[in-house]
């Protein structure tokens, strides 16, 4: 039971790429969050997934995009890369049995370190 | 608004002290969670602990504690001869049922030294 895994671990982009940060959990967990730390701060939500093919915004989605195809994966692209999404990216997973993903426990991937410059 | 303040920005102590990380929150619900999570300098973050607002009770698990006090919204974590293991940034979080949000505090980072 690998958890939840992210790759890559660390990149570095130009300005003005595009990237996938990929996102996949083995444990059959109906929700799927992507978050972003920057230095010094708690995590931000960019996009949660209540399911497969049901996405909803968080508090910073913009210059972002995702989909849920599967139970298992859960992409975030980035489109356009600028210098102020350097941060690190956690994708995060949790069993909810319909009263959202604020009442159940969250378990956290590794983190992808993105530097954009 | 729904919101998640620990104070403490940094704190250092002397291996085998004790320690207490505050966390105060603000929310509306009658019905939420609160968490706490670590983590070390490796970067990942470590699930610690999950208590809903019904359940007021202070928990123990080994040398960590939880004091919950629902009467100045505060939700501290203790952590008793504290071990340079310990060092680390550990987050509280706030657990909406009706946004299905979690809503997380900047953190305390905490360095033991020996």
């Amino acid at each position: 039971n690998a958890g939840v895994t992210q790759t890559p671990k660390f990149r570095i982009l130009k300005i003005g790429q595009s990237m996938t940060l990929q996102c996949a959990q083995d444990m059959n967990h109906n929700y799927m969050y992507w978050y972003r730390q920057d230095p010094g701060m708690g995590l931000k939500l960019i996009y949660y997934s209540v399911g497969a093919g049901i996405t909803d915004k968080g508090e910073v989605p913009n210059g972002y995009n995702v989909s849920r195809s599967t139970t298992e994966d859960f992409p975030l692209r980035l489109e356009l890369a600028a210098p102020s999404q350097t941060s690190v990216y956690f994708c995060a997973s949790s069993y909810s049995r319909g009263a959202g993903g604020g009442t159940d426990t969250q378990y956290f991937g590794p983190g992808t370190r993105l530097t954009v410059l | 608004a729904q919101k998640v303040t620990q104070a403490q920005t940094e704190i250092s102590v002397v291996e085998k002290e004790d320690v207490t990380l505050d966390c105060v929150y603000e929310t509306r619900d009658t019905t939420y969670y609160l968490f706490w999570y670590k983590q070390p300098p490796s970067g990942e973050l470590v699930f610690l602990i999950r208590r809903n607002s019904f359940d007021e009770q202070n928990e123990i698990s080994g040398r960590y504690s939880w004091n919950f006090q629902k009467s100045t919204s505060s939700f501290n974590f203790t952590i008793t001869a504290s071990q340079v293991v310990d060092s680390a940034v550990y987050f509280c979080a706030l657990g909406s049922s009706n946004t299905g949000k979690l809503i997380f505090g900047q953190g305390t980072t905490l360095q033991v030294k020996p």
